[in-house]
């Protein structure tokens, strides 16, 4: 089984500033991982994933995050936040060993990210 | 611009109406979703076609039914729906087979559906 946490239902930057949204997984093997942000009226839209090597990630509209695997973590990060960056953050995860449901993603709960002027 | 096209954007419909939800994607993936998604909540998934054959069905009630006429094309008929059903419903695609199971899945912005 796969699981993800997002242990924050919000997180609030004032601009500027940087930001942190959080994530921990749970694999039997190794994971994929992705992070997803989601506009109000809009579906979710791909940021970035880490599948291996670099335990550094970049990603779109300056995002990035850190791959840890002995904490199991996978926390989206970016130097300066935007106002436009304000929107609901899911992070995901696929078990890399999970077989013909492979490509199954599991979502967290989300966070919803304000970046205050 | 979204590469899943859905349609409509939104639909209200009494529990009695018959309507279909339409996505249409047409960078070649083989794999297709539909996912419920509730206010603040992450999506839920419902369905899963693999080569426009149905793989999974999440226990879905069966006044939700899906249909892959061809590759690039996803429906989901609904019928006789109940007021819990009102939610955002997202297609997503994705390419198919293990070499591309480190692929993210690329998402419609969904039809709102309201149910009178």
């Amino acid at each position: 089984a796969q699981s993800v946490a997002q242990p924050e239902d919000q997180v609030n930057v004032a601009e500027g500033n940087p930001l942190t949204v959080k994530c921990t997984y749970s694999v039997s093997g190794n994971p994929y991982l992705f992070w997803y942000v989601q506009y109000p009226n809009r579906g979710l839209q791909f940021l970035l994933k880490y599948i291996t090597g670099d335990n550094l990630v970049k990603g779109s509209y300056g995002f990035e995050a850190e791959f840890n695997k002995s904490q199991t973590s996978f926390h989206l990060k970016k130097p300066s936040a935007l106002v436009s960056d304000s929107a609901l953050y899911f992070c995901a995860v696929r078990d890399v060993e999970s077989g013909a449901g492979s490509y199954q993603l599991t979502f967290g709960k989300g966070t919803k990210l304000s970046v205050i002027p | 611009d979204t590469e899943v096209t859905q349609t409509p954007k939104h639909l209200v419909m009494g529990m009695t109406n018959k309507k279909s939800l339409k996505c249409e994607q047409h960078m070649g993936h083989r794999a297709m979703y539909w996912y419920k998604q509730k206010a603040k909540k992450p999506p839920e998934l419902m369905f899963v076609y693999s080569y426009e054959k149905l793989s999974i069905n999440e226990s879905v009630p069966s006044r939700f039914s899906p249909e892959c006429p061809n590759s690039s094309l996803l429906n989901l008929h609904l019928h006789a729906l109940q007021p819990e059903d009102s939610a955002l419903y997202l297609c997503a695609s994705s390419p198919r087979g293990r070499e591309y199971s480190n692929q993210p899945q690329h998402f419609g912005d969904g039809t709102r559906l309201s149910i009178l």
